[in-house]
């Protein structure tokens, strides 16, 4: 199974500011079929189900703001939340989808300084 | 606007059994894969299992490999799931998740229904 581990597991940022999310896997979750990593990225908030900001490891999912964007390939990857808004308080959860079982990460509680 | 409500949550004691319904809408239902997805209060995300558009591939996290099936009625555009001999450890929030493109990215998720096991 892919382990997949967040770092850290939590962060406070200042608005304005920018916040970095890091997954790593425990194998790489690029394909060799179709050369795309099998990545995703969730926001979840109180009561909400989660919602998906980016796949593909960097493709912004329809509505999401430019201000979050993903990066990496292979094993390491990370969220970048470029400047931060009150609504960005939330859990991220990042996700492998190359095989099943599929497999989220812990994740990172981003809290406003 | 695709659109999933679950239902059949509730208390079960341990060692019981509990069938989770999902009822879809919005979209075309027979070419999605399916997906269930837990919640445990105040923790994280768990992948349950998922199942191909036309239900002739399934597959499941071990910790439910055995006890759990998922199933579908392409007809009724309605996903299931019956969990039998249930844990305290299984008490979750139940997610139905539909994947973007037809595929295995979770896109669209329902509010869930919460399944409690307890005596």
């Amino acid at each position: 199974d892919f382990v997949m581990t967040q770092s850290p597991d939590s962060l406070a940022v200042s608005l304005g500011e920018r916040a970095t999310i890091n997954c790593k896997s425990s194998r790489s979750v690029l394909s060799t079929s179709d050369n795309q990593n099998y990545l995703a990225w969730f926001q979840q908030k109180p009561g909400q189900p989660p919602k998906l900001l980016i796949y593909w490891a960097s493709t912004r999912e329809s509505g999401v703001p430019d201000r979050f964007s993903g990066s990496g390939s292979g094993t390491d990857f990370t969220l970048t939340i470029s400047s931060l808004q009150a609504e960005d308080a939330a859990i991220y959860y990042c996700q492998q989808y190359h095989s099943a079982p599929i497999t989220f990460g812990q994740g990172t509680r981003l809290e406003i300084k | 606007e695709k659109q999933l409500v679950e239902s059949g949550g509730g208390l079960v004691q341990p060692g019981g059994s509990l069938r989770l319904s999902c009822a879809a809408s919005g979209f075309t239902f027979s070419a999605y894969w399916l997906t269930w997805v837990r919640q445990a209060p105040g923790k994280g995300l768990e992948w349950v299992a998922n199942i191909k558009p036309d239900g002739s591939e399934k597959n499941y996290v071990d910790s439910v490999k055995g006890r759990f099936t998922i199933s579908r009625d392409n007809a009724k555009n309605s996903l299931y799931l019956q969990m039998n001999s249930l844990r305290a450890e299984d008490t979750a929030v139940y997610h139905c998740v539909t994947g973007k493109g037809g595929g295995w990215i979770p896109e669209c998720w329902g509010q869930g229904t919460l399944v409690t096991v307890s005596s």
